[in-house]
């Protein structure tokens, strides 16, 4: 099986941009969970979207948002974004709920904002 | 609330040395635990998971962990590190309630190799 995918695997943006991030999870995964990895706080969950409803949500300001599609196919948004923002953004799918099954991640979007 | 703590930043081992990472963690009831490897620039590849039963788990690339109730400790082993198990390594809980909590990620700690 293709693992997880997530494009694009590079973005530069400016303070203020919005931001689209894809994710495409294992074929018949039906749950996509996102995280946000930097230097000073880790990897943090962002949140989790299980059969096109999102189960829960992190820590995060409302900038942060997301979707998931009757493909499972998931995407993030951050709007206006923040210097504070730059970070790889890691994907996760699985195919229950997080909390009980192995989560299996892709290779990141790495986004730099200016 | 979770959390893991990983207590060792940096670990330098030699090539052929056995390796242990500590890993300690804080939940409520038993946790789903979880290793992942990253290598620079890469994702999280899932090297071994905990969910029940025998507390010895074995997972991918010869690296073992075994789980301690009583000292809320998940320590990931290998008998003999190669040069290419040089990445960072980290330790997560699950929640076994079956939520949607996501993973905790302790912060990591990163093995160097010395030849």
């Amino acid at each position: 099986k293709a693992g997880v995918t997530q494009t694009p695997r590079y973005l530069i943006k400016t303070r203020g941009q919005q931001v689209t991030l894809s994710c495409s999870p294992i074929s018949g995964h039906r749950s996509v969970s996102w995280y946000q990895q930097t230097p000073g706080q880790g990897l943090q969950f962002l949140f989790e979207y299980f059969s096109e409803t999102q189960r829960n949500k992190g820590n995060f300001p409302g900038r942060f948002s997301g979707r998931q599609f009757s493909n499972s196919r998931s995407e993030m948004n951050v709007s206006t974004l923040e210097l504070g923002d730059s970070a790889l953004y890691l994907c996760a799918s699985s195919y229950g709920t997080s909390g009980g099954d192995s989560q299996y991640f892709g290779p990141g979007t790495r986004l730099t904002v200016l | 609330a979770q959390s893991v703590t990983q207590p060792d930043i940096h670990i330098t081992v030699s090539e052929g040395a056995s390796l242990e990472l500590r890993c300690n963690y804080s939940y409520g009831a038993t946790p789903y635990l979880f290793w992942y490897v990253q290598s620079p620039g890469q994702g999280l590849q899932l090297l071994l998971k905990y969910f029940s039963g025998d507390t010895l788990v074995q997972g991918i690339k010869g690296f073992e962990a075994e789980f301690k109730r009583s000292q809320s400790s998940f320590n990931l082993r290998k008998p003999s590190v190669h040069w290419s198990d040089a990445a960072e390594y980290f330790c997560a809980v699950g929640d076994s309630g079956g939520g949607a909590d996501g993973l905790t990620f302790g912060k990591g700690t990163h093995l160097i190799i010395q030849p």
